[in-house]
């Protein structure tokens, strides 16, 4: 099976431009899932779509915002960038069928990232 | 506090050491660990995965967990220049939200 895929791998964007990033998840995986990775903070979790719905969302502010479509593609987007937001976003695929459960065993598989800089 | 605490090194180590790795965590309610390798300018792979206390061996990789302690390792054996990675440890509860430290950059030295 062909690993995820993060469109475009960079980005340089000027403060408050806003910025669609892009994400194809393996083949039947339905739970698409996007970090932003920076060195100081690590990876931290942006939020979780599972068939087109967000179910899981961490604690970045609503300008980062995203979707997912009925191919479980996912885009996510950043409006009003701001220099801070200069990272590494990465989305990870899993199959989600367990989410939600206490047992939650699915494997996450990530994509290269996609490395935006804000000027 | 973070949930997820991880020396962020940078580690080196001559070939063929033992090369030990760990993190602490805060939240008693994770159930599920996870030690991925991040290669420079790749996403991360995933390398162990272990559930609850004990200890799990992938050929010169174990994964030890002690959840009386909050605290979880990866060991590796007869280190090699290609185990040259960011190592970052991961650990979920319920749902899909992980947790990641924030990586031990290791290097090993031919």
């Amino acid at each position: 099976k062909a690993g995820v895929t993060q469109t475009p791998r960079y980005l340089i964007k000027t403060r408050g431009q806003q910025v669609t990033l892009s994400c194809s998840p393996i083949s039947g995986h339905r739970s698409v899932s996007w970090y932003q990775q920076t060195p100081g903070q690590g990876l931290q979790f942006l939020f979780e779509y599972f068939s087109e719905t967000q179910r899981n969302k961490g604690n970045f502010p609503g300008r980062f915002s995203g979707r997912q479509f009925s191919n479980s593609r996912s885009e996510m987007n950043v409006s009003t960038l701001e220099l801070g937001d200069s990272a590494l976003y990465l989305c990870a695929s899993s199959e989600g069928t367990s989410g939600g459960s206490m047992f939650s065993t699915d494997t996450q598989y990530f994509g290269p990232g996609t490395r935006l800089t804000v000027l | 506090q973070k949930e997820v605490e991880q020396d962020p090194g940078p580690l080196s180590v001559p070939e063929g050491a033992i090369v030990s790795l760990n993190c602490t965590y805060s939240n008693s309610a994770f159930q599920y660990f996870m030690w991925y390798r991040q290669y420079s300018r790749k996403g991360p792979e995933l390398l162990m995965y272990t559930y609850s206390s004990g200890n799990k061996e992938d050929g010169r990789f174990t994964a030890q967990v002690d959840k009386s302690s909050k605290y979880i390792s990866l060991f590796i054996r007869d280190s090699q220049p290609s185990d040259s990675a960011t190592y970052l440890c991961a650990m979920n509860s319920t749902g899909n939200q992980f947790y990641f430290g924030t990586g031990t950059s290791l290097t090993v030295i031919p």
